[in-house]
């Protein structure tokens, strides 16, 4: 069973870092790219960032771009972020999220989620 | 970037009846649409891919069309654990990928 667990949110003032994990299991980690998705408490969902396989690729949204960092270990199946400089507007349940692969194709949409990990940034 | 905009914001339907979901997306995106289900309280659960395609273990009451940028998600007979936050989301042309803001289906 593909399981997903983030843990590292919590609260943190505005202009603070935090490090959020995502541990995986039940799958071969290594070949599936990953991502980050967040949701602002009563809002719709916001892709953050995406890492491939062997880190050949990274992409971030605008809104955290040079603030934010992704990364992964392969060796210890885990995702990782890296956010430093943070918002109140970062406020949100930050998911961790696999791309959905069948066969030799994936498709940049998420087929594995985990139960999201809440990041409040406030004075 | 791409934008999504779904239509309506919230509806309203009685179980067992069909509900119409609607997503526009900016500019084309082909067939590269995906359909989620959110329920309160829980991470989104993929329904539809490739704006036509059920995922694993979705039930053949979820059926999705369109391709360039119109697209509708239609629940054919709703179902009590059917009420929900569906949101869409492309992946034609990204970095950024990007989610409609949702639709409500809520029980009338």
């Amino acid at each position: 069973e593909v399981q997903l667990v983030e843990s590292g949110g919590g609260l943190v003032k505005p202009g603070g870092s935090l490090r959020l994990s995502c541990a995986a299991s039940g799958f071969t980690f290594s070949t599936y790219s990953m991502n980050w998705v967040r949701q602002a408490p009563g809002k719709g969902l916001e892709w953050v960032s995406s890492i491939s396989t062997s880190d050949a690729y990274i992409y971030y949204a605008d809104s955290v771009k040079g603030r934010f960092t992704i990364s992964r270990d392969d060796a210890k199946n885990s995702l990782y972020l890296q956010m430093n400089s943070l918002r109140a507007e970062d406020t949100a349940v930050y998911y961790c999220a696999r791309v959905y692969c069948s066969g030799d194709s994936c498709y940049s949409v998420f087929d594995s989620w985990g139960q999201g990990t809440l990041v409040t940034v406030s004075s | 970037e791409i934008v999504m905009t779904q239509s309506p914001a919230t509806l309203s339907v009685s179980p067992g009846e069909r509900a119409t979901l609607s997503c526009r997306a900016s500019q084309s995106v082909s067939s590269n649409l995906a359909w989620y289900q959110q329920k309160p309280g829980q991470a989104p659960r993929l329904l539809i891919y490739g704006a036509s395609t059920r995922a694993t273990g979705i039930p053949a009451r979820f059926s999705g069309s369109g391709s360039g940028t119109e697209f509708t998600l239609t629940i054919s007979s709703l179902q009590s654990e059917d009420f929900a936050v569906y949101y869409c989301q492309q992946y034609n042309n990204w970095p950024p990928l990007t989610f409609g803001g949702g639709t409500k289906v809520g029980i009338k």
